[in-house]
């Protein structure tokens, strides 16, 4: 099956610094890639959807400065958390989709990075 | 809005028990609706899918029936093994957008 890898898996950084987060399509191509976020206990909540050369979507109350999504190739699509604070921390997985738009059940998960701001 | 709602874990059964994780929602319109799986380590799987009301999603021994007058998806296996120990998410869709709603997730143990 398809997979989808992010790098890296664990993250520690300090308040204040940025944090680049990679999500790879590694046997196929994704038009549209997916960022989620994972608090303990809690739901996926979706971020923002990115296409392949276009600007991302951001859902409603995600800060598009702070969260800055590229999807500058079919296979990579990177998430930077700009200027971390403690209350970014949180579990962040990608997933990425094969078909303009996808449907859902073509969404192919990574593993998730888990970021720690000190 | 939309949203699931799924029963809190952990759930802890032995190898070869009957599980039921339990799943309601809240939707406009007709969703679609899914069980996922995550595996220690792994990312998101889907494990099995129902589209309309009344059918049977399938897949490695689970079922799970869209229920649509009582707005339920239960996930339910017969005989449980070590190797389904993961996290299980319920979710929809409601076909207007490719955004997937998740529930919190119910963490499975499996005891040999």
């Amino acid at each position: 099956g398809a997979v989808v890898s992010q790098h890296p898996s664990r993250v520690i950084c300090k308040s204040g610094t940025s944090v680049k987060i990679e999500c790879r399509s590694l046997d196929f191509q994704a038009t549209t890639m997916f960022w989620y976020r994972q608090f303990p206990k809690q739901s996926l909540m979706l971020m923002a959807t990115s296409n392949e050369g276009s600007k991302a979507t951001y859902e409603q109350g995600v800060e598009k400065d702070k969260f800055l999504i590229n999807h500058a190739s079919l296979t990579l699509s990177t998430l930077t958390v700009t200027s971390a604070h403690p209350e970014d921390s949180s579990f962040y997985i990608c997933s990425a989709s094969h078909t303009s738009g996808g449907t859902t059940d073509t969404q192919y998960f990574g593993p998730g990075t888990r970021l720690t701001v000190l | 809005g939309n949203s699931v709602t799924q029963m809190e874990g952990p759930v802890t059964l032995s190898e070869e028990a009957f599980l039921t994780i339990n799943c309601t929602y809240t939707a406009t319109g007709y969703p679609s609706l899914f069980w996922y799986v995550q595996y220690p380590g792994e990312g998101l799987q889907l494990l099995l899918k129902a589209t309309k009301a009344d059918d049977k999603g399938s897949n490695k021994g689970f079922e799970a029936t869209y229920r649509k007058e009582t707005t339920s998806f239960h996930l339910e296996k017969g005989s449980v093994q070590v190797s389904d120990s993961a996290v299980y998410f319920c979710a929809l869709s409601d076909g207007r957008d490719d955004k997937i709603i998740f529930g919190k997730g119910t963490r499975l143990h499996i005891l040999p």
